[in-house]
């Protein structure tokens, strides 16, 4: 099946730093891939679409000049939450879809921690 | 407005068989998903129905009625490895996932 890689695995930083997490499709192309965050006992937040080679779609009450996404190649999305606040503390995921499909590939997630 | 719905919590016995519900409504569909998500990891691919009718894949199953805008998992033999939340999601006419709250499974011995 479709492996989709993010890394790191779990972080904690001091507030005011920033913090790039990577996604990667292994063994597939993606052209889109997606962000999201899930707080704790609740559902996933999609945070942002992620298309290869142009800028990331937003959604509403996220701040795209706080978490910058980008989109270099087809199979490498990265998520930069900037001057992190506890507050964005949460566990966010990247999925991926393959060229020709519907299903979406999650990567492992990544655990942020703002102290 | 988009919506999903599925129970919050359901308790099964271990061997026994279970269904989850989902009930969608969401502008324009593109088939309706279903997901595993055991406590702190991400989500795992289980199904996807774009087409009425019902779709095996060993232990599980997943239904489709897209005329009542309704899903279901089937999960037979159950194993305590199956305790997970399983998350029920509709593509939409964008062919954006939007995603139920999670239905959490116990599994009891």
């Amino acid at each position: 099946g479709a492996v989709v890689s993010q890394h790191p695995s779990r972080v904690i930083c001091k507030s005011g730093t920033s913090v790039k997490i990577e996604c990667r499709s292994l063994d597939f192309q993606a052209t889109t891939m997606f962000w999201y965050r899930q707080f704790p006992k609740q559902s996933l937040m999609l945070m942002a679409t992620s298309n290869e080679g142009s800028k990331a779609t937003y959604e509403q009450g996220v701040e795209k000049d706080k978490f910058l996404i980008n989109h270099a190649s087809l199979t490498l999305s990265t998520l930069t939450v900037t001057s992190a606040h506890p507050e964005d503390s949460s566990f966010y995921i990247c999925s991926a879809r393959v060229l020709q499909g519907n299903e979406q590939f999650f990567g492992p997630g990544t655990r942020l921690t703002v102290l | 407005g988009q919506n999903i719905d599925q129970p919050t919590e359901m308790t099964a016995t271990e061997g026994a068989i279970v269904q989850i519900n989902c009930t969608y409504q969401t502008s324009g569909f593109n088939g309706l998903f279903w997901y595993q998500q055991h406590a702190g990891e991400a989500p795992t691919f289980l199904s996807y129905n774009v087409l009425d009718g019902l779709e095996e894949k060993g232990r599980f199953s997943s239904f489709l009625s897209r005329s009542k805008g309704y899903s279901y998992l089937l999960l037979k033999e159950l194993q305590m490895k199956d305790s997970a939340s399983y998350l029920c999601a509709s593509l939409d006419s964008n062919y954006q996932l939007i995603w139920g709250a999670g239905t959490k499974l116990i599994i009891k011995p």
